[in-house]
């Protein structure tokens, strides 16, 4: 099975940092990689698939790179709004096994 | 609108069974993979299993194997989720998600509880 490892953890930022999340393939996934936003209590929402293409309604400050086992997720100025845990997930497999997580924390 | 909601949640003690259910609407649900995700208290999102959209193809991750069964209704435009044998570690929010194109899970319900608990 793939394993997917994020870092951080946790993460401190304020309001108009530049902040950068990276997930890492325990063998190569090609581009199928996807970021995933979640609030407490809510869904988690898609942000980002083929490891870069931004979904539709996400904010350009959202961006992905990467491919084959190293990827990254930045946000160019963080939000308010943005204070949330983010997961990668792979999903060339029909696991779709996810990272374990990044939570965003206000500094 | 994509929409995907969940029900049958709920307390059920160790040993005990459940059926969740995802009734699907806003787009051709038969065109589409389906999958369940669960989160347990506090912890991260754990893929449960998969079916393609003829249920042709059936996945289970290994923690759940030979307890829980997948299963479609495409006349319905339902998912479901037979879950037996239930342990304290089954308890989680249980989310189901579409597959989109891409094989990506582009449209995800709201989640229901499951608690597993005597």
């Amino acid at each position: 099975d793939i394993q997917m490892t994020q870092s951080p953890s946790t993460l401190s930022a304020s309001v108009g940092d530049r902040v950068t999340i990276t997930c890492r393939a325990s063998q190569s996934i090609s581009s199928w990689l996807a970021w995933y936003q979640q609030k407490p209590g809510k869904a988690p929402k898609l942000l980002i698939y083929k490891a870069s293409s931004l979904e539709s309604g996400v904010p350009s400050r959202f961006s992905g790179s990467g491919s084959g086992t190293e990827f990254t997720l930045t946000i160019s100025s963080l939000q308010p709004d943005d204070f949330a845990t983010f997961y990668c997930q792979q999903y060339t497999s029909y696991s779709g096994t996810f990272g374990q997580g990044t939570r965003v924390e206000i500094k | 609108e994509v929409q995907l909601v969940e029900s049958g949640g709920g307390l059920v003690r160790p040993g005990g069974s459940l059926k969740l259910s995802c009734a699907a609407s806003g787009f051709t649900f038969s065109s589409h993979s389906m999958n369940w995700v669960r989160q347990a208290p506090g912890k991260g999102l754990e893929w449960v299993s998969h079916i393609s959209s003829s249920s042709a193809t059936i996945y289970y991750a290994d923690s759940v194997k030979g307890r829980f069964s997948i299963s479609r209704d495409n006349a319905k435009s339902s998912l479901y989720l037979q879950m037996n044998s239930l342990r304290d570690e089954d308890t989680a929010v249980y989310y189901c998600a579409r597959r989109g194109a891409d094989h990506y899970f582009d449209y995800w319900g709201q989640g229901t509880l499951v608690t597993v608990s005597s």
